[in-house]
């Protein structure tokens, strides 16, 4: 079966620093995705972690522990159109398996 | 984003009515997918295809079935619609030619809203 952890709200001001974990116990495991998803529109891709190490692509950073099943994924420099919400989605090759993502609400 | 399309895009029926909706690509992609979203569930996938006329079950598959004839379009349906699935359904393709993604990356069209009464 698949268990994915992460929190479910998450607050930050216009500037600072979010982090958002996830946890993760799925059966087969070759990388993990991280969504993008604004309210009423479709998730779009922000990255993709193969190996164990931090991913950067501008303000947001993403980071893999293979052997702790763990991932976290940092947005710096918040803007008021990173609130959206975000999705951690491990994947076993063709298949992705989502958590219930984070609503992340960035205030001015 | 003309790659994958969906339709209808918005749906309201009556509980026992069938219902069918249709998910649409042009770059000739093998894989397609159907998931549902629900608030606090995420994602969910229904079902999924590898190829003409070859699919198979995802985690929530009761009360759906699937049929892809030909590579460009996946159809899911509801064979006798029920209230607990009303839902939004997004469907999504494996990967996407010549934008240098990830090979399991998937790519979702815009959504179905889907209401049943």
């Amino acid at each position: 079966g698949q268990n994915i952890d992460q929190p479910t709200e998450m607050t930050a001001t216009e500037g600072a620093i979010v982090q958002i974990n996830c946890t993760y116990q799925t059966s087969g495991f070759n990388g993990l995705f991280w969504y993008q998803q604004h309210a009423g529109e479709a998730p779009t891709f922000l990255s993709y972690n193969v190996l164990d190490g931090l991913e950067e692509k501008g303000r947001f950073s993403s980071f893999l522990s293979r052997s702790k099943g763990y991932s976290y994924l940092l947005l710096k420099e918040l803007q008021m159109k990173d609130s959206a919400s975000y999705l951690c989605a491990p994947t076993n090759d063709y298949k992705l398996s989502f958590g219930a993502g984070t609503t992340v609400t960035v205030r001015a | 984003d003309a790659g994958i399309t969906q339709s209808p895009r918005h749906k309201v029926t009556e509980t026992g009515t069938p219902v069918t909706l249709r998910c649409h690509q042009t770059e000739n992609h093998r894989y397609m997918y159907w998931y549902r979203q629900d608030p606090g569930h995420g994602l969910r996938l229904i079902h999924y295809s590898y190829g003409v006329k070859d699919t198979d079950k995802g985690e929530v598959s009761d009360g759906y079935s699937v049929s892809r004839s030909k590579t460009e379009d996946f159809l899911l349906t509801l064979e006798s619609a029920t209230s607990s699935q009303t839902s939004v359904y997004f469907c999504a393709i494996r990967g996407r030619e010549g934008v240098g993604l990830a090979d399991n990356e998937q790519f979702f069209g815009p959504g179905t809203r889907l209401t049943v009464l």
